[in-house]
């Protein structure tokens, strides 16, 4: 079945820029989708299509795709933006409709 | 306001059933893509299930034969019947609305399931 693979943890210093990436070889036909998760909170999309903010994420947030991986980069890094990543896609092998990646845990020093 | 509240976790022995409930507002769940996710004790999402528009439903392998996710249009409520729960399932089960085929927003607030004798 078709795979969304993360680094499982990530640490930015409070201000820098951070990239965050997901691989997989649906990347390569759909969109990354992405989302925040704070403990005990329910996912929160950050990110979708080729690179669109829903209402109320800021601008700090940014997408991108490059044959099979896609990126959420912060520029600027924030203490609230500690938290865990997911990147989700269709998945083109064709087994289920969607994968989700393994999620990122990201820590701002 | 656009809005997802899950209902209808809770405790449950190994082999038991339970129907989990998620009540919509301010869209119409019949006209949406509708799924559910689930989220292990600190382990990442795992998409479940979903129920298209037209009706047609997928399940992932893992609860495939044992879950069943349906709707109520005259409620605007979205459902998932899970039968001969294992230790495994235990999980916050979300729901979440798939917009435009690719992206799941919004997200109700989840609901646990603890599945232990």
């Amino acid at each position: 079945s078709s795979e969304l693979t993360q680094d499982p943890a990530v640490s930015v210093a409070l201000g820098q820029t951070v990239r965050i990436t997901c691989q997989g070889d649906s990347l390569r036909s759909y969109y990354a989708s992405w989302y925040q998760q704070k403990p005990g909170q329910a996912p929160v999309l950050v990110i979708y299509g080729k690179n669109n903010r829903p209402s109320g994420i800021p601008d700090r947030f940014s997408g991108s795709s490059s044959g099979n991986t896609a990126s959420l980069t912060i520029t600027g890094a924030q203490a609230e933006d500690e938290a865990d990543y997911y990147c989700n896609s269709r998945d083109s092998s064709g087994n289920h409709p969607w994968v989700f990646g393994g999620g990122t845990k990201l820590t701002v020093l | 306001e656009v809005q997802l509240v899950e209902t209808g976790g809770g405790l449950i022995q190994p082999g038991g059933s339970l129907r989990l409930s998620c009540a919509a507002s301010g869209f119409t769940v019949s006209s949406n893509y509708m799924s559910w996710v689930r989220q292990a004790p600190g382990k990442g999402l795992e998409w479940v299930s979903v129920i298209y528009s037209g009706g047609s439903t997928y399940y992932a392998d893992s609860v495939k034969g044992r879950f069943t996710i349906s709707r109520d249009n005259s409620k605007n409520t979205l459902y998932l019947q899970m039968n001969s729960l294992r230790a495994e399932d235990t999980a916050v089960y979300y729901c979440a609305r798939v917009n435009w085929d690719n992206w799941f927003d919004p997200w109700g607030q989840g609901t646990l399931v603890t599945v232990s004798s």
